[in-house]
């Protein structure tokens, strides 16, 4: 079974600081999606990151993929409060088209003024 | 910007009625999936469509679960007799086929109360 683990669940940082949100998946599958959801919304797309090494950035979020480690980080730099959501990630098996995401439990990030 | 569309937002209904869950995917998108959130839960497959029949389906999509694509705009997930234990918020998406970076699309969702 492809299991999917996102640390922390719960974040509150301050306005400016950094942190690091991390995602262990079970699978050799190397295609690798984060998603953010604002309360009662649904899931907007944020990366999708599809080979060892991937790196990708976009404003104050950046994602990267360690296929070998079977991790992906999630990095916010000098978070502001319109960051405040649930983050998943998301792994499929890479086999074929169309495959099932498996969700981690979310990382509900509070960004405090 | 193309996006998927749901219907109804929110639903209620009575445990062992019938409801129907309505979909309109990205147009030139050809998977389509259906997911559901308990809440404050994570986000759980419960079938992937492609070309008018069942790709795969997780072991919560038992009997009582149907889909279909009516027509060629709408995607519908059927629940036959509804039980307290479905209530959740219902996410379709869809996907493009033959793309290697196949980002599934979500709609807004349907929160499904079952009392």
């Amino acid at each position: 079974e492809l299991k999917v683990e996102q640390n922390p669940l719960f974040l509150s940082m301050q306005e400016g600081k950094n942190y690091t949100i991390y995602c262990n998946y079970s699978t050799t599958s190397d295609r690798l999606y984060w998603y953010r959801q604002d309360p009662g919304k649904s899931l907007e797309s944020l990366f999708v990151l599809l080979s060892n090494g991937a790196v990708k950035q976009e404003g104050r979020l950046m994602a990267s993929l360690d296929t070998k480690a079977r991790l992906s980080t999630l990095h916010i730099t000098a978070a502001v409060h319109d960051l405040s959501a649930t983050y998943f990630c998301a792994v499929d098996r890479g086999e074929t088209s169309g495959s099932r995401l498996t969700f981690g439990e979310g990382t509900q990030l509070t960004v405090n003024p | 910007e193309p996006e998927v569309t749901q219907t109804p937002s929110h639903q209620v209904t009575q445990m062992g009625q019938e409801v129907i869950l309505r979909c309109v995917p990205i147009s030139n998108h050809l998977y389509f999936y259906w997911y559901r959130q308990i809440l404050g839960q994570k986000v759980e497959f419960l079938v992937s469509f492609y070309n008018n029949e069942i790709s795969e389906k997780s072991e919560i999509f038992d009997d009582q679960f149907s889909v279909e694509r009516p027509d060629g705009s709408n995607f519908t997930l059927k629940i036959r007799s509804t039980k307290l234990e479905d209530s959740a918020m219902y996410f379709c998406a869809s996907s493009e086929v033959g793309q290697y970076q196949e980002t599934q699309y979500f709609g807004p969702g349907t929160r499904l109360l079952v009392l």
